[in-house]
């Protein structure tokens, strides 16, 4: 079985610029989540999915990210504009229903803001 | 304070040591704890859930103790392929009636030859 896609792996880009991480979880899995990871840290949610409803995303800086996950499966998170504190590993995981113990993590995209 | 705290290490120990990590949660209504293992930059990975009467998976044993809100992991005879970080995981409800699932910042483990 497949696990977690995510794409890119890497991204380099200069500030201001727009960046655009997909996912596609587990199949079965109606529970997605994106989270940031900075060196040294553990993964900071930034939005989890049941279905298409966005139920927390009080840790998304919405004045410049944006997610959508329009048909339940598949997602893509956005920043526009990027600054150089974006510079992290972005990371998606995926569960059956909330098992938060049990969530299956995509290898993350790495961004580098310049 | 963090809502959920470890010691960030790094433990370097040799191979066959038993060595134990702890972490510390601040949300004494946290309801279910997990240990995720972190290899170098890779992605994080279910290790085990602790459950309220202790817990063993071979070499590890995990423990809650809800009266002084910790739990901690215990690994014996280490092995060098057991060089990775450890992340604690609290889930809590919120005041919200949400759920939050919590990162701990991770504790890294060296296992020396």
């Amino acid at each position: 079985e497949a696990g977690v896609v995510q794409s890119p792996r890497y991204k380099i880009i200069e500030k201001k610029q727009p960046v655009a991480f997909w996912c596609n979880p587990i199949s079965g899995h109606n529970t997605l989540y994106w989270y940031l990871q900075n060196l040294g840290q553990g993964p900071e949610l930034l939005i989890r999915y049941e279905n298409e409803e966005a139920v927390d995303d009080s840790q998304l800086p919405k004045d410049r990210f944006s997610a959508e996950r329009l048909k339940g499966v598949d997602s893509t998170l956005k920043i526009q504009p990027a600054e150089l504190g974006d510079s992290a590993v972005y990371l998606c995981a995926s569960s059956v229903g909330l098992a938060p113990g049990e969530q299956y993590f995509g290898p993350g995209t790495r961004l580098t803001v310049t | 304070r963090k809502e959920v705290e470890q010691d960030p290490g790094p433990f370097n120990v040799p191979e066959g040591a038993t060595v134990a990590f702890n972490c510390t949660y601040s949300n004494s209504a946290s309801q279910s704890f997990f240990w995720y293992r972190q290899d170098c930059r890779k992605e994080p990975k279910l290790l085990m859930s602790v459950y309220s009467s202790g817990n063993e998976d071979g070499r590890f044993t995990a423990q809650l103790n809800r009266a002084s809100q910790y739990i901690s992991l215990l690994i014996r005879d280490s092995k060098l392929s057991d060089s990775a970080t450890y992340l604690c995981v609290v889930n809590s409800f919120m005041d919200t009636g949400r759920r939050a699932l919590t990162f701990g910042s991770g504790t890294r483990l060296q296992v020396q030859p």
